[in-house]
């Protein structure tokens, strides 16, 4: 079972378009995370939310934390090719062992100029 | 700080061979990680530990192993080289506060021929 279902799977774009990513769970979370990886790196930290219905900002980047703390989403405003990775979720589940993280199934964004 | 350093970069191993992924972390971080990321996937845990002496299985520990004799050092050992164990191999490093936000390596590509 996985924990973490991340959507979509793929998302092809082009340059100045606006985008969604979700990250859901049946499980509650104290807290999300979300990683981008770029081609042949390992994962960067973007953002934490820890409180439900929480919104943070990064640049064009905005992040969600649902307010039952079971999902979150990225929306990316006009994307830029520089935006181009893996992105991924990850926490640990109110009932889980705190001192490892689950990481979700990935979405790939391509933003092609 | 050079954060988490991985060696080597790439490696082509036949399969029976053994060898040891080194990780290094400069920043005095107590919990550190192993994943394997597969092409397309999200990361898989390997093994993890919680300080020096400390280790624990993840959620695909077989044909691995691992030792924490120091806070830095937290080699990934891979005794009988299999097809199945070519991946990409993620070292991660954390405080352990600051909800468990992980710090990862460049990462090292093993092909197992």
């Amino acid at each position: 079972t996985q924990l973490l279902e991340q959507s979509p799977q793929f998302l092809s774009i082009q340059e100045g378009e606006n985008l969604t990513v979700y990250c859901n769970s049946s499980s509650v979370f104290s807290s999300l995370q979300w990683y981008r990886q770029e081609p042949g790196e390992g994962p960067v930290l973007l953002v934490t939310v820890v409180t439900g219905g929480e919104v943070k900002k990064l640049k064009r980047l905005t992040f969600q934390f649902g307010d039952a703390r079971k999902d979150s989403s990225l929306h990316i405003t006009a994307a830029q090719p520089g935006d181009t990775g893996l992105y991924l979720c990850a926490g640990a589940p109110l009932d889980y062992n705190t001192d490892k993280l689950i990481f979700g199934t990935g979405t790939r964004l391509q933003v092609f100029p | 700080n050079a954060g988490v350093t991985q060696t080597p970069k790439f490696r082509i191993l036949k399969i029976g061979q053994s060898m040891t992924l080194q990780c290094t972390q400069d920043m005095n971080h107590n919990y550190m990680y192993w994943y394997r990321q597969d092409p397309g996937m999200g990361l898989k845990l390997i093994y993890y530990s919680v300080g020096a002496g400390i280790t624990d299985k993840g959620e695909v520990p077989n044909g691995y192993n691992v030792s924490r004799s120091t806070t830095e050092d937290f080699p990934l050992r891979l005794e009988l080289a299999a097809p199945s164990q070519t991946s990409v191999y993620f070292c991660a490093s954390s405080s352990g506060r600051l909800k468990n936000e992980q710090f990862f390596g460049p990462g090292t590509r093993l092909t197992v021929l």
